[in-house]
């Protein structure tokens, strides 16, 4: 069954960086992207960017741009998320979650999630 | 940038009745809307894709319907399991963009 399974909740001070890592399991990795959402403390989701399992080709929200770096390591079936520069703002949800979108310019919806790793940025 | 709208924020519904949520998008998504329900502390769950097909599992009392700009999410005889949050989100262009949801709430 296919799984995604992130790794466990950071604490950050301002100015850190944080790296989130997503193991894929129980489908072929290079066939589908990987989107990252968040979701901060009782607020709506929100989509990070989307990289390509096949390629590596990324696409990354405006706000973000310059901050967040997208990777993956296909021996190992894994998606990395590292977002630089964190502020107080930056406290969330992190999700990664499988989108059939495997290669730039198609098209996906979010079929399966990880289950969430909690980043808290604090003094 | 395509802007999503949910309607209403939160709806009060009995069990065993039906709900209705509405999505808008800014401009037009074609059929590339899904639909995700999301409960506290849980990831949030596909539900509907292509605005009207039903995810692997999802139970036939969930419906999608709509294209273009105007979307409609259909739960026909609420159960106890299916108060939560509703998302809809277009991938008919980057950037992928949410509405801010639909809470239903037992009336």
């Amino acid at each position: 069954q296919v799984q995604l399974v992130q790794s466990g909740a950071e604490v950050k001070k301002p100015g850190a960086s944080v790296k989130v890592s997503c193991k894929a399991s129980g489908y072929t990795f290079t066939n589908y992207g990987i989107s990252w959402v968040r979701q901060a403390p009782g607020q709506g989701l929100e989509w990070m960017g989307w990289i390509s399992g096949y390629d590596g080709n990324t696409n990354y929200a405006q706000k973000l741009q310059g901050r967040v770096t997208m990777t993956t390591d296909t021996s190992t079936s894994t998606a990395y998320m590292e977002l630089r520069s964190l502020r107080s703002d930056d406290t969330a949800v992190y999700y990664c979650a499988r989108e059939s979108a495997a290669v730039a310019g198609t098209r996906g919806f979010f079929d399966y999630w990880g289950q969430g790793t909690l980043v808290t940025v604090s003094s | 940038e395509i802007v999503m709208t949910q309607s209403p924020a939160t709806l009060s519904v009995s069990p065993g009745e039906r709900a209705t949520l509405s999505c808008r998008a800014s401009q037009s998504v074609s059929s590339n809307l899904a639909w995700y329900q999301q409960k506290p502390g849980q990831a949030p769950r596909l539900l509907i894709y292509g605005a009207s097909t039903r995810a692997t599992g999802i139970p036939a009392r969930f419906s999608g319907s709509g294209s273009g700009t105007e979307f409609t999410l259909t739960i026909s005889s609420l159960q106890s399991e299916d108060f939560a949050v509703y998302y809809c989100q277009q991938y008919n262009n980057w950037p992928r963009s949410f509405g801010q949801g639909t809470k239903l709430e037992i009336k």
